[in-house]
């Protein structure tokens, strides 16, 4: 079945430092959504990617789609205490639903 | 607009009682989700609907679940009976379209003693 997999499933930066987030798929999405989920609180959409190799900023933020549509990364430069949280990334494989990743808890340790 | 309104926001309830969780979604959107997210599973999604139709319930876990939309402002995820391991944070979420983006409620956290 379709399966949306994420790493790390955690992971631990100083602040000021980069971090990584990777998200494969086993089928080829016809595109990807990443939502950022604050301790205690509610997924909330960051941005969707649609196209094959796309890569989309947002301030610090980083989104690429892999070209093969399989695959994806969220890139946070220069980590602040504000980037705590889940990032999450959700394939969409056609007009289906959105299966969700796993996720990655990000702490930031000032 | 108020975006997705979940209630409650906060239950605690006894093993074999009743739990009724309750969602209004976005004007305008035609599908409404409820997800479901603990720390060992992570979020699932149980049920969606699209124009107050059940589209999808493959992820119900059982019978003691039920979802229901009775009309384009409101829908219900009941439990019964409630049971220990359906402990958990349950979300409500709603897209305009096909091809829209999510937007989830604030979440019911559901504790079964």
């Amino acid at each position: 079945g379709q399966q949306v997999m994420q790493i790390p499933q955690y992971q631990h930066v100083q602040e000021g430092e980069d971090f990584t987030t990777y998200c494969n798929s086993s089928t080829t999405l016809s595109n990807i959504q990443w939502y950022k989920q604050r301790p205690g609180g509610h997924p909330v959409f960051l941005i969707q990617l649609v196209k094959s190799g796309e890569v989309k900023k947002q301030k610090r933020l980083t989104f690429q789609f892999g070209e093969a549509k399989k695959n994806s990364s969220l890139h946070i430069t220069a980590t602040q205490t504000t980037d705590v949280g889940t990032y999450f990334c959700a394939g969409r494989p056609g007009a289906n639903n959105l299966f969700f990743g796993t996720g990655t808890r990000l702490t930031v340790i000032p | 607009d108020a975006g997705v309104i979940q209630s409650p926001r906060h239950e605690v309830t006894e093993m074999g009682q009743e739990v009724t969780l309750r969602c209004k979604p976005i004007s305008g959107h035609d599908y409404l989700f409820w997800y479901r997210q603990t720390m060992m599973r992570g979020l699932e999604l149980l049920i969606y609907f699209n124009n107050n139709v059940p589209i999808d319930d493959s992820g119900m876990p059982e019978d003691r679940f039920s979802a229901k939309m009775p009309n384009a402002s409101f829908s219900t995820l009941k439990i019964q009976p409630s049971e220990p391991r359906d402990s958990a944070v349950y979300f409500c979420a709603s897209r305009r379209d096909s091809y829209g983006v999510l937007t989830f409620g604030a979440g019911s956290r559901l504790t079964v003693l």
